[in-house]
């Protein structure tokens, strides 16, 4: 069975960094691409970014282009998104969400982690 | 960036009823177009990609259809678990990836 497993809550101050997690299982991590999608509290989704595990290509939504850094280490299976300093718009939800292997030139996102909640309050 | 919007914002409905989202793209997308799921506290769940294609797993009572610039998701018959938000997606315009605002739909 597929999972992506997310780290757990973080409430950061802010100004401080932050790097959160999203392991795979079940699956070949290296060859699917992994995309972050961002929920602010009673709001939509928003598509951050996204990385190729195989070879740390990364692209990211012209909205997230200097705000984050995405990285993955496919030797543990994991995806990250990091922050060097947060600010209290940064309090959201963050999604990781596998693409679809199968549609093609498009990007869809067929499996999703569980969330990991950001709360940047001073 | 492609705009989406989705119509209505929100829908009160009961239990058996039909259930028609549209969504619209400010630009042609083609097929390019994912409905996502989600209810409260839950991620996003994957129910159709490319406007039509029912993912595995997906109930038939689930069904999309469109293509260009509109687009709607249909439920056939709404049971109880269908009580959530939806999404549309435009998959297309990379890395220019957008979703709709979302259609809530609740009961009546």
């Amino acid at each position: 069975e597929v999972q992506l497993v997310q780290s757990g809550a973080e409430v950061k101050k802010p100004g401080e960094s932050l790097k959160i997690s999203c392991k795979g299982f079940g699956y070949n991590f290296a060859i699917y691409w992994i995309a972050w999608v961002r929920q602010m509290p009673g709001k939509g989704l928003e598509w951050m970014g996204i990385i190729y595990p195989g070879d740390s290509d990364t692209r990211y939504s012209p909205s997230f282009q200097g705000q984050v850094t995405i990285s993955a280490d496919k030797s543990i299976s994991t995806a990250y998104l990091q922050w060097s300093s947060l600010k209290a718009s940064d309090t959201a939800i963050y999604y990781c969400a596998r693409r679809l292997i199968s549609g093609g030139s498009a990007w869809y996102f067929d499996d999703w982690g569980q969330g990991t909640l950001v709360t940047v309050s001073s | 960036d492609i705009q989406m919007t989705q119509s209505p914002s929100s829908v009160s409905a009961s239990v058996g009823d039909r259930v028609t989202i549209t969504c619209r793209a400010s630009q042609t997308i083609g097929t390019c177009l994912a409905w996502y799921q989600q209810k409260p506290g839950k991620a996003p769940q994957f129910l159709i990609y490319a406007a039509s294609t029912l993912q595995s797993g997906v109930p038939s009572r689930f069904s999309g259809s469109g293509s260009g610039t509109d687009f709607t998701l249909t439920i056939s018959s709404l049971q109880p678990e269908d009580f959530a938000t939806y999404y549309c997606q435009q998959a297309c315009s990379f890395p220019r990836i957008t979703f709709g605002p979302g259609t809530k739909v609740d009961i009546k």
